[in-house]
């Protein structure tokens, strides 16, 4: 069965420069979601869209934003990077968000590791 | 602001041992729980979900429980195995039509050979 596809999977950028993130949710989901993991640390939630739209918040910086297209793709596009923006990011995606239709369960891709110098 | 605590925060068991891992979350007026596996350096693999209205799931040699009321859930895991070993994330997703799982900070589960 098709997963969530993150690309790239591994990224490294030096401090100050931009870096972006693709994620192709699984076939038919209509909510995307993008996460944070930090060395030892849990995933935090950042953002998601439901329908291409944000859906909710969480505790991304302003120096990032993100979207979701007309295929259902997400793209988490971070600038001005600094060390601590060093993480594994993933993304998820569920048919359905935050009760509206569907079960909610979340399905994770592999994640796309950014290493800032 | 909902937080989950995962207990304990480390084991290691004998092969074909059962075992109980604990989740606890202050707010509950969650829409779901949900049980993921994560091995080192890798994505999250999901495990079970139950709704807010369900009481347990079971998938294979895992049971999931779930008591709202009390804020409490378990993944119990039958015969373990060394392929088991991973570390184990409980997250809950809020109600009220708000997104973002909230994870505990996983239980890291070692299956002695």
């Amino acid at each position: 069965a098709a997963g969530v596809i993150q690309s790239p999977r591994h990224l490294i950028k030096e401090k100050r420069e931009t870096a972006t993130l693709k994620c192709y949710p699984i076939p038919r989901h209509d909510t995307v979601y993008w996460y944070q993991q930090g060395p030892g640390q849990d995933p935090q939630f950042l953002i998601s869209f439901y329908e291409k739209m944000q859906s909710d918040k969480g505790s991304i910086p302003d120096r990032f934003s993100a979207q979701q297209f007309s295929d259902y793709h997400s793209e988490l596009n971070m600038s001005s990077l600094e060390l601590g923006d060093s993480a594994l990011y993933f993304c998820a995606s569920s048919l359905g968000s935050g009760g509206l239709a569907g079960t909610g369960e979340l399905f994770f891709g592999e994640g796309s590791r950014l290493t800032v110098l | 602001k909902q937080e989950v605590t995962q207990i304990p925060a480390a084991l290691s068991v004998p092969e074909g041992e059962n075992l109980v891992l604990n989740c606890s979350f202050t707010d509950s007026a969650i829409y779901n729980l949900q049980w993921f596996r994560q091995d080192p350096g890798k994505g999250l693999t999901s495990l079970l979900l139950i709704q807010s209205s369900q009481r347990e799931q079971t998938s294979g040699r895992l049971n999931a429980s779930l008591d709202k009321s009390s804020g409490r859930s378990t993944l119990y895991i039958a015969a373990s195995q060394p392929g088991d070993s991973a570390t184990y994330l409980c997250a809950a997703e809020p109600g009220g039509g708000a997104d973002g799982l909230t994870f505990g900070k996983g239980t890291h589960l070692i299956i002695q050979p």
